[in-house]
């Protein structure tokens, strides 16, 4: 099966700071979905990209389709308290159903007051 | 109410007891999926079904089945409880040809 790499697995930081994660794929992906878990809660969906070299936003938050399509990141502006949560992304290579997805293992973002 | 409704929240069972989990959703998709979520491991499936009546092993389906009762109801059911079957499990949805799933809020099963 297709394998993603997510890192970091874990990122502590301080109120405020920027915050950076990505994924990568060993085969080409068409499209990349980032989704927040937060405690007692299932994932939510906070940005889809269906294009390589595709860049959106979402409030304070900003996710790209790498060139290659093999890799993604997600980037957090100004982190806040409510930012805590695990941050994972899935993709999928062929076919348009959601049983094609493959999630990585999660990134899991603590932030110190 | 929630779109995707998942029962229980919490479970503890002894080995070799059956469970079932289940799930109701009120997004009118077709297609209904389970999950299970393990510290450090993210997100497996375990089985799917793009419509009543049609059920598709997942990467992960030893041990489990499912039902289909109606379009808004999939069920997940452990025959035979183990202990290494204890971890967070979650039913979703998504539309026909979409892959944007909608994700309920989890049902954790201690295997004792």
């Amino acid at each position: 099966g297709q394998q993603l790499n997510q890192s970091p697995q874990s990122m502590f930081i301080q109120e405020g700071e920027d915050v950076s994660m990505n994924c990568t794929s060993s085969s080409i992906f068409n499209t990349w979905l980032w989704y927040k878990q937060e405690p007692g809660e299932g994932p939510v969906l906070l940005i889809a990209l269906y294009k390589a070299g595709e860049l959106t936003s979402n409030g304070r938050l900003t996710a790209q389709f790498g060139i290659t399509r093999k890799d993604s990141f997600l980037n957090i502006s100004a982190s806040i308290p409510s930012d805590v949560g695990i941050y994972f992304c899935a993709g999928q290579g062929s076919g348009g159903g959601a049983d094609g997805l493959t999630f990585g293992k999660g990134t899991h973002l603590i932030i110190q007051p | 109410d929630a779109d995707v409704t998942q029962t229980p929240r919490n479970r503890i069972t002894k080995t070799g007891k059956r469970i079932m989990l289940e799930c109701s959703q009120t997004k009118g998709h077709d297609r209904m999926y389970w999950y299970r979520q393990d510290p450090g491991l993210g997100l497996r499936l375990i089985y799917y079904s793009f419509d009543v009546k049609d059920i598709n092993k997942g990467e992960i389906s030893d041990g489990y089945s499912v039902s289909r009762q109606a379009q808004a109801k999939f069920s997940l059911s452990l025959e035979s409880a183990i202990p290494n079957q204890t971890a967070l499990y979650f039913c979703a949805t998504s539309q026909a040809g979409a892959n944007v799933l909608t994700f309920g809020a989890g049902s954790r099963l201690t295997v004792l």
